[in-house]
Order: C-alpha cells, then structure tokens, then sequence
C-alpha cells in the first residue's frame, strides 16, 4: 500500500464551479500536510499548509485535514481556467524534512 | 528577486555519459533537495542536504551524486550507473526549521 494515494484524474469542470481534490495516507505519524500546484513544465508552488484536523482557508482555497480518517482534500471555488493544473498533496512526518507526495491530479477548468 | 535557478532547462545525455545538473539559491535556506519527477510516479527523493559539507541519500539515489560545498549551491550529477535517467530534475530548499519547500523551475532531462 502506498503511503499516500491520490486520484490522478484528469478531471474536467467548467468555469465556476467547486472543484474537489482529495488524498488518503496510510501513516497516522503524519503531521502536517501541504498541497502545492504545478502548471506544466514547471516546478511546484506552495498553495496551502496545514498541520491541524479541520479547515484552513485561504482566498479561494480551503485545505480540509481529517486525520481520524486519513484524508486530505483542497477545495477551490469559482474554479478560473488558470487553475489549470496539476495538484499534488504532501505530508510528513515533525523531525524530518522528507515529504511523501501524491502522484498528482490534473485539473482542467473549462472556459 | 528570491528563488531557486535550476539550469539547464533541458539536457540531452548520450549513453554512458556523466551529466550535472545545477542548483542555485538565494534564499539563505539550510536545506535542500534533490527530486526526480515520473508520469504516473509523483516526486522521489533522490538525495537531501540539511548543512554545507553533509548530505543524506534519499529513496533513489543509486546512479547519482550530489556535493554541497556552498550553501547557496547543490549540483546533482546523474552517471552512466543510472540506466534510466530520462526525467524531469526539480531542485527543492528549505529553511531548516521550517515547512514548506520552494521549487525550482526543473531541468528535463533525455537520453538520445
């Protein structure tokens, strides 16, 4: 079993609607939990991080954190088709500075 | 501007060739960090450095080598031993007390 799974899509939505990404991990040492964008060809970029169950939002973005269940999700609302991306989830372990990612789900937010 | 600049953006190895890849930050980050990037794979831990002069192999580090002589600096070389080297690198750093990596823009590497 991988230690963090995530759905790779892709997924399509069009314009405006609520988008959903989720990620299940295995290991209940996990602390704190990230979830970064990357366009294509590019390098990731941070958008949220949390280390607590419950909710963090940021603008159009909410990071959920259900570590009862172990699963993650980034909800964006009033999805733009610059959001157009793929998003991977990261979580590690307090002490270490090695994240495990999920593969990534490709969105596509349709004009 | 802070960033990390990886160079360069693409690099085409022949069979049995050692290449290096480079690494730099102003960031004034302590840590850094090697990954390689796969479809359908996610990012793996190639190999991390926490402090000058000290670094610690990762999940697949077998057919690469990294030095750290400058914090500011990280190269990876990926040798002949890794027979399969055509990814996409991306370089990572982070301030040692911290969360939270900032990404390179990432270095595509082919095999031809």
């Amino acid at each position: 079993q991988k230690e963090v799974e995530q759905d790779p899509g892709p997924l399509s939505v069009p314009e405006g609607a609520i988008v959903s990404l989720n990620c299940t991990y295995s290991n209940s040492a996990f602390q704190y939990f990230m979830w970064y964008r990357q366009y294509s060809r590019k390098g990731p970029e941070l958008l949220m991080y949390t280390y607590s169950s419950g909710n963090k939002e940021d603008g159009r973005f909410t990071a959920q954190v259900d570590k009862s269940s172990k699963y993650i999700s980034l909800f964006i609302r009033d999805s733009q088709p610059s959001d157009s991306a793929t998003y991977l989830c990261a979580i590690v372990t307090s002490g270490t500075y090695k994240y495990i990612f999920g593969t990534g789900t490709r969105l596509k937010v349709l004009a | 501007d802070g960033g990390i600049t990886q160079s360069p953006k693409y690099l085409f190895r022949k069979e049995g060739q050692n290449v290096t890849l480079s690494c730099e930050q102003n960031l004034n980050h302590d840590a850094m960090y090697w990954y390689r990037q796969d479809p359908g794979q996610g990012l793996r831990l190639i190999y991390y450095s926490q402090i000058v002069n000290d670094f610690q192999k990762g999940d697949i580090a077998e057919g690469y080598s990294v030095s750290r002589e400058k914090k500011e600096s990280f190269p990876l070389t990926v040798t002949s031993a890794q027979k399969n080297p055509t990814a996409f690198y991306l370089c990572a750093s982070s301030k040692v007390a911290t969360y939270g990596y900032t990404f390179g823009s990432g270095t595509r590497l082919t095999v031809v």
